[in-house]
C-alpha cells in the first residue's frame, strides 16, 4: 500500500526554537506538499515541490521555509517558531499534477508552540 | 484566484438519513472538482473526482455532479452510516498563479456525525 509517513504525530516546542517536520513517501512521486489544516479554514497550502531541490510557494509561506534534497522526502521549516504557527501540518505527495489530483496524504503533525 | 465554499458544519443526521453538502466554486480555468473525506486520526483521501462538467463522480455510495452552470460540486448519499462520520472537504484543481504545477484549492470542510 501508498505511504506517506509523517515523523511526528504530536510534537509540542517554544517560542523561537527552529522546527523541522519531516515526510516521506514511498511511491517515487515526483510532487510533495505542505498544507497547514486550521478549524474553519480547511488546508491552504505551504509549500510544494515538484522535483528534488526545487521548491514554490504557496497561499501561506512566511515563516516557514522547506529542503527537498531527495526524491521520497520534503521537509518543512519553521525557522523560528510563534504561537500563531501552532496548527495541524498535512503533508502530501502526487504522481503527476496533470489532472489525475488523487493526493496521497500523511495522518498529519499536530504541532503546539508554547 | 480559485476558492471554494462549502457549507457550514458540523452536519448531524440519523443513520439511514439522506446527505447533500453543499459546494460552489470559483475558478478562472477549467478546473478539476474533488471531494476528499478525513476520518478521525487519519489524514485526507480521496472519495471521488470530476474532471469536466457534467461528469458524475461516485465511491462507496457518495455522488456528486459537476455543474458548470451553477459552478458546484454538492456531495450526496442516498443512506447515510455512523461510519461515515467524518470531515469532509471539496476542493478544486487548477494551474496555480505560477503557471506551473496544478495545484489544489481546499473549501474549509463539513464535519458530519451520524448517530445510530
Amino acid at each position: 500500500d501508498v505511504k506517506v509517513t509523517q515523523s511526528s504525530r504530536y510534537l509540542v516546542k517554544r517560542t523561537g526554537e527552529k522546527v523541522f517536520l519531516e515526510c516521506v513517501q514511498d511511491m517515487d512521486h515526483e510532487n510533495m506538499f505542505w498544507y497547514r489544516q486550521d478549524p474553519g479554514l480547511g488546508l491552504r497550502l505551504i509549500y510544494f515541490s515538484y522535483d528534488v531541490k526545487m521548491k514554490e510557494k504557496g497561499d501561506i509561506p512566511e515563516g516557514y521555509s522547506v529542503s527537498r534534497e531527495k526524491k521520497e522526502r520534503f521537509s518543512l521549516i519553521l525557522e523560528s517558531a510563534s504561537t500563531n504557527q501552532t496548527s495541524m501540518y498535512l503533508c502530501a505527495s502526487v504522481k503527476d499534477t496533470g489532472g489525475d489530483e488523487k493526493l496521497f496524504f500523511g495522518s498529519g503533525t499536530q504541532l503546539s508552540v508554547l | 484566484g480559485d476558492s471554494v465554499t462549502q457549507m457550514e458544519g458540523p452536519v448531524t443526521l440519523s443513520e439511514e438519513a439522506f446527505l447533500t453538502i453543499n459546494c460552489t466554486y470559483t475558478a478562472t480555468g477549467y478546473p478539476s472538482l474533488f471531494w476528499y473525506v478525513q476520518y478521525p486520526g487519519e489524514g485526507l483521501q480521496l472519495l471521488l473526482k470530476a474532471t469536466k462538467a457534467d461528469d458524475k463522480g461516485s465511491n462507496k455510495g457518495f455522488e456528486a455532479t459537476y455543474r458548470k452552470e451553477t459552478t458546484s460540486f454538492h456531495l450526496e448519499k442516498g443512506s447515510v452510516q455512523v461510519s461515515d462520520s467524518a470531515v469532509y472537504f471539496c476542493a478544486l484543481s487548477d494551474k496555480g498563479s505560477s503557471g506551473s504545477a496544478r495545484q489544489l484549492t481546499f473549501g474549509s470542510g463539513t464535519q458530519l456525525t451520524v448517530l445510530p
